[in-house]
C-alpha cells in the first residue's frame, strides 16, 4: 500500500514533443504528489508538485494532471528539449507531522529527447 | 546557501571494510534524510531524523547500517562490515518543518558514490 508505480521506464521523444509520465498509488492518506527531476551525477531536484484538491498545475512546459478517483497522476512535459533529458520520479507523502517528508519514490522514468 | 553537502564523493572500499559517510544539511532545516539508490530498487530512504533525533529507521537494511546526528549540522552513515551488494549511491537530504514555505520540499545532496570490490 505504501508503493507509488510509474511507468514507463523509459521514453524517447523528439525535440517539440510531448513527454508524459504516469505514476499510480494504493495509499488513499497521501496528500502531497512532487515530482523530481535528475541528472546524471547529481541528486534529484523538486520539479513541480501538486496536492489532491486540485486536479492539474502547471508551471511553464511541466504540468502535473492528478485524478483523485482513479489514484492516478501524470507529469507532461510540453515542447520538450534536449535539455529535459534526466531521470524523472514521482513521489507520494502524507503532511502529518509524524511522516512529513517521507517521499515514497517510484522507480524513475528515464527520458531522452533526441535533437 | 550552500546545500546539502556530502562526502566523500566518491569511494572505493573492499569487502568487510568500514564505511562512513558524511553530511551536512541545509541551515536551519529541521530533517534530515538518508536515501540509497540502485538500479534495482530505485530510491530508497533509509532513515531520517527530526531534530536531530532518529524518526524512522525502517529503510535500515540490517544491523551493518547504522546512522546518528549528533548535532544539528551533521550527520553519518556507517556501513560495517560492507558489503559488494552494499554499493551505491547514498544521498543525503534536508527538509524544512512542514507547513513552511516550501512545504514538503526536500533538498538532495549530491550523492556519495560507493564501491565496495
Amino acid at each position: 500500500q505504501q508503493q507509488v508505480k510509474q511507468s514507463p521506464q523509459s521514453l524517447i521523444v523528439q525535440k517539440g514533443g510531448i513527454s508524459i509520465i504516469n505514476c499510480a498509488y494504493e495509499n488513499t492518506a497521501f496528500d502531497y504528489f512532487p515530482w523530481y527531476q535528475q541528472f546524471p551525477g547529481k541528486g534529484p531536484a523538486l520539479l513541480i508538485a501538486i496536492r489532491p484538491d486540485v486536479s492539474e498545475k502547471k508551471e511553464g512546459r511541466f504540468t502535473i494532471s492528478f485524478n483523485k478517483s482513479a489514484k492516478q497522476f501524470s507529469l507532461h512535459i510540453m515542447d520538450s528539449q534536449p535539455g529535459d533529458s534526466a531521470t524523472y520520479f514521482c513521489a507520494a507523502t502524507t503532511h502529518g507531522s509524524s511522516n512529513t517528508g517521507k517521499l515514497i519514490f517510484g522507480q524513475g522514468t528515464t527520458l531522452q529527447v533526441k535533437p | 546557501d550552500a546545500g546539502v553537502i556530502q562526502s566523500p564523493r566518491h569511494e572505493v572500499t573492499e569487502m568487510g571494510q568500514e564505511v562512513t559517510l558524511r553530511c551536512k544539511p541545509i541551515s536551519g532545516h529541521d530533517y534530515l534524510f538518508w536515501y540509497r539508490q540502485t538500479m534495482m530498487r530505485g530510491l530508497e530512504l533509509l532513515i531520517y531524523f527530526n531534530n536531530n533525533v532518529p524518526i524512522d529507521d525502517s529503510g535500515m537494511p540490517e544491523d551493518r547500517f547504522s546512522a546518528k546526528m549528533p548535532n544539528a549540522s551533521f550527520s553519518t552513515l556507517k556501513i560495517q562490515p560492507s558489503e559488494p551488494r552494499d554499493s551505491a549511491v547514498y544521498f543525503c537530504a534536508s527538509s524544512p518543518l512542514p507547513g513552511g514555505p516550501s512545504g514538503n520540499t526536500i533538498y538532495f545532496g549530491e550523492g556519495s558514490w560507493l564501491t565496495v570490490v
